[in-house]
């Protein structure tokens, strides 16, 4: 198993531009999440899913959408990319009830200028 | 709701010394807690979790960590540094609700000299 995987690791964006993060588990969790983490700041969530149709935001939701229409795929769109949005985005998974421990993918590190 | 607070954002010590990662939890229901190691340019991998079936965890690379509700604490200790245990360390609780949101801390690196 692959368990969570990210595309792409790196990517620089311009003030703007718009592009999709893309994450794809293969342990059939119906949860999904992705946060972004900052120097200093911990991991904060952008947007959650607890089923394949089902999103909702997390406490840092502006700027990012989200859409959930398999199980296995949770791609975030940024749209207006700003430097405010240079992070590292993790996501993550866990399946239904417990235990409740969330499972990590590598990341991905963007940079906007 | 639930809150983290890790005290110290940089801990040292020198290898085969006591590692100790504070870690105080804020929650309105019985708490789920976690540790999580980030290696550098890596993902979170868990080190260990409190569910509440006892008091003392025991988790990876010989790192535990005791639940103590009366000081709303859940501290990281390994008995011997090792090199090898030089990461990011984040603590965790989990959120009330159906969704099992997670509330992160703001982490602690952990340096190890020789």
């Amino acid at each position: 198993n692959a368990g969570v995987t990210q595309t792409p690791k790196f990517r620089i964006l311009k003030i703007g531009q718009s592009m999709t993060l893309q994450c794809t588990q293969d342990m059939n969790h119906n949860y999904m999440y992705w946060y972004r983490q900052d120097p200093g700041m911990g991991l904060k969530l952008i947007y959650y899913s607890v089923g394949a149709g089902i999103t909702d935001k997390g406490e840092v939701p502006n700027g990012y959408n989200v859409s959930r229409s398999t199980t296995e795929d949770f791609p975030l769109r940024l749209e207006l990319a700003a430097p405010s949005q240079t992070s590292v985005y993790f996501c993550a998974t866990k399946p239904g009830g417990a235990p409740y421990e969330q499972y990590f993918g590598p990341g991905t590190r963007l940079t906007v200028t | 709701a639930q809150s983290v607070t890790q005290l110290g954002s940089h801990v040292s010590v020198s290898e085969g010394a006591l590692v100790l990662l504070r870690c105080n939890y804020s929650s309105s229901v019985p708490p789920y807690l976690f540790w999580y190691v980030q290696y550098p340019n890596q993902g979170l991998q868990l080190l260990l979790k409190y569910t509440s079936a006892a008091t003392l965890v025991k988790g990876i690379n010989g790192f535990e960590a005791e639940f103590k509700k009366s000081e709303t604490s859940f501290h990281l200790t390994k008995p011997s540094a090792h090199m090898s245990d030089a990461a990011e360390y984040f603590c965790a609780v989990k959120e009330a609700g159906t969704a099992s949101k997670l509330t992160f801390g703001t982490g602690t690196r952990l340096q190890v000299t020789l």
